[in-house]
């Protein structure tokens, strides 16, 4: 089985700018999880997706926004882009649901973005 | 609220010895906690996991022990080699998300 694919690997941004960045689960998977990794910060959990429904959304600004396919493939944008949007963002798939009925989270590659 | 504390931050440690790293969760309700591992550039990996009908699960030269009456569990990590330097991320199940803690880097000295 193939495993999550996160694209693009590497993104440079300058303020102001939007991007998207995309995510296929692996085969079968129905949740994607989104997060941000900083150094200081450790994994901040952005959304998670479900059957093309956002279930759950952390704590960040609406300037953070996702969506999920009918093929389960998940993207999330970032508008108007900041200097502390520089991070690893990476994307998890499970099967069902993550958290409470105990499924593991597959995690992707990540996308590196550089925002200048 | 949902929140997993997890300690310490840096744990430096001469081959050969344990590591041992703690994490707290406030959620009564989890029942289900993993250990991933992430090495310098590459993507988290679950390493073990737990559930709360049991106390303690091995796996080689990794461990882990929950407490839940004081909400706590931990990893064990014996016999350290240099291929177990890596951050360490424990984590707690919320509603549709895994709550992370803030890892925990390892540094196993030759």
């Amino acid at each position: 089985k193939a495993g999550v694919t996160q694209t693009p690997r590497y993104l440079i941004k300058t303020r102001g700018q939007q991007v998207t960045l995309s995510c296929s689960p692996i085969s079968g998977h129905r949740s994607v999880s989104w997060y941000q990794q900083t150094p200081g910060q450790g994994l901040q959990f952005l959304f998670e997706y479900f059957s093309e429904t956002q279930r759950n959304k952390g704590n960040f600004p609406g300037r953070f926004s996702g969506r999920q396919f009918s093929n389960s493939r998940s993207e999330m944008n970032v508008s108007t882009l900041e200097l502390g949007d520089s991070a690893l963002y990476l994307c998890a798939s499970s099967s069902i649901s993550p958290g409470t009925s105990g499924n593991e989270q597959f995690f992707g590659p990540g996308t590196r973005l550089t925002v200048l | 609220g949902e929140n997993v504390e997890q300690h310490p931050s840096t744990l430096s440690v001469q081959e050969g010895d344990s590591a041992v790293i703690k994490c707290t969760y406030s959620d009564s309700a989890s029942n289900y906690f993993p250990w991933y591992k992430q090495e310098l550039g590459k993507r988290p990996q679950l390493i073990i996991d737990i559930r709360s009908n049991v106390g303690e699960k091995k796996d080689q030269r990794i461990a882990v022990t929950l407490n839940k009456t004081a909400k706590h569990f931990s990893l064990h990590i014996t016999e350290t080699q240099p291929e177990d330097s890596a951050v360490y991320f424990c984590a707690a199940p919320g509603t549709y998300k895994y709550i992370f803690g803030t890892g925990t880097r390892l540094k196993v000295l030759a």
